[in-house]
């Protein structure tokens, strides 16, 4: 069936390193891939996506790159604040408000100072 | 604006009792979604919402779970004879449409004794 793979379950990072997760999906079909950032208590807010269409999107610190071919997405930040921590999900759909998303298993991120 | 809510925050109930668990769609909104987060897992997909259409329940782990929507705004999960693998935090989601990304509620953390 339908799988998103996340690696790594957790990860620690130097305040001002950057940090990168990556996850596969097994679906072909999935053209949309959102990011989310959940904190403690919260729930998982939308952080940057990607459309199939396209390699690479920046905003700011956070860049989201896609490889349709391996079936690869990544999640990067640059220059790392502690206030980045929290866990990271990625997620795979055939669209944006369609359906339902596949997520992945998180990635808790912390953010030594 | 008002985001998704989510009611109650907190649920511990015993075993083999019933709970109903509430989400308030973003206005306007007219997709809506429910997801189950466990421990240390990613976010399950249970069921989805759109319009006056059919809802699709094939994320339902079983025939003890099942949800409605109310005039396309609020819904209503309910889980009858609660188990304890039942624990976990459930997620509602909504979107404006097939275009737009989901927004999630903070959750309802249900504790099954």
């Amino acid at each position: 069936g339908e799988n998103v793979e996340q690696h790594p379950s957790t990860l620690s990072v130097q305040e001002g390193d950057s940090a990168v997760i990556k996850c596969t999906y097994s679906d072909s079909a999935s053209n949309y891939f959102p990011w989310y950032k959940q904190e403690l208590g919260k729930g998982p807010q939308l952080i940057i996506d990607i459309r199939s269409n396209v390699g690479e999107k920046k905003d700011q610190r956070i860049a989201v790159t896609l490889n349709k071919t391996a079936k690869h997405f990544s999640l990067h930040i640059t220059e790392t604040q502690p206030e980045d921590s929290a866990v990271y999900f990625c997620a795979a759909s055939k669209g944006p408000g369609t359906y339902k998303y596949i997520f992945g298993t998180g990635t808790r991120l912390k953010v030594l100072a | 604006g008002a985001g998704v809510s989510q009611s109650p925050s907190n649920k511990v109930t015993e075993k083999g009792k019933d709970v109903e668990l509430r989400c308030d769609p973003i206005s306007g909104h007219t997709a809506l979604y429910w997801y189950r987060q466990s421990l240390g897992q990613g976010l399950e997909f249970l069921i989805y919402f759109q319009g006056n259409s059919a809802p699709d329940k094939s994320g339902l782990p079983s025939d003890r779970f099942s949800a409605e929507r109310t005039g396309g705004s609020v819904s209503t999960l309910t889980i009858q004879r609660t188990q304890q693998e039942d624990s976990a935090v459930y997620l509602c989601a909504s979107s404006f449409g097939y275009l737009y990304e989901q927004y999630f509620g903070p959750g309802t953390r249900l504790t099954v004794t």
